[in-house]
């Protein structure tokens, strides 16, 4: 299968600084991206849409301005959380969809997830 | 929108067989997806329905029928590492949704 690799895996920051993580298709081209946050014993939420160049689709009670995704390849999205806080604490997952050659375009193939840790 | 129910929890015995299920309500329905989610791990996939009737995938059968907006996965021979989340997700024209997901826990 595909496959869709994020970094870092975890990461530890103060509150107010900024992190980015970063989401990587390895053997496909990703022609859309999803962006999920999940918080303890609960399930998947979308966060965001992103089709290649073009700007993310956010989904309500996202805030753009903090959560700044960049899709500038078919291989690479970003996820910047910006001016973080405690709350921001979450595991991170990033979803990408190909539909190239050899890829289904029903399939979503998940990073590893980023456990992301606000101080 | 999207809703999509499951029970919160479930518990069986190892060898047994263990039927989670599913409700789902949305507009322009493109697809069912069942995802395995062990802790603080990302969700890897199972299987996947578009047509009503059932799929079968080894231990794994996922079922769907789209005029009554519902879903089973089935688990057979249930193992002690099948202990995980298993979560129900559902692609309309723009983007998959997930329910809260189902913890199964497997006991000897």
């Amino acid at each position: 299968g595909a496959v869709v690799s994020q970094h870092p895996s975890w990461v530890i920051c103060k509150s107010g600084t900024s992190v980015k993580i970063e989401c990587r298709s390895l053997d496909f081209q990703a022609t859309t991206m999803f962006w999920y946050r999940q918080f303890p014993k609960q399930s998947l939420m979308l966060m965001a849409t992103s089709n290649e160049g073009s700007k993310a689709t956010y989904e309500q009670g996202v805030e753009k301005d903090k959560f700044l995704i960049n899709h500038a390849s078919l291989t690479l999205s970003t996820l910047t959380v910006t001016s973080a806080h405690p709350e921001d604490s979450s595991f991170y997952i990033c979803s990408a969809r190909g539909g190239g050659q050899g890829q289904s375009s029903y399939e979503q193939y998940f990073g590893p997830g980023t456990r992301l840790t606000v101080t | 929108g999207q809703n999509i129910d499951q029970p919160t929890e479930m518990t069986a015995t190892e060898g047994a067989i263990v039927q989670i299920n599913c409700t789902y309500q949305t507009s322009g329905f493109n697809g069912l997806f069942w995802y395995q989610q062990h802790a603080g791990e990302a969700p890897t996939f199972l299987s996947y329905n578009v047509l009503d009737g059932l799929e079968e995938k080894g231990r794994f059968s996922s079922f769907l029928s789209r005029s009554k907006g519902y879903s089973y996965l089935l688990l057979k021979e249930l193992q002690m590492k099948d202990s995980a989340s298993y979560l129900c997700a559902v692609r309309d024209r723009r983007d998959m949704r997930f329910g809260a997901g189902t913890r199964l826990t497997v006991k000897p």
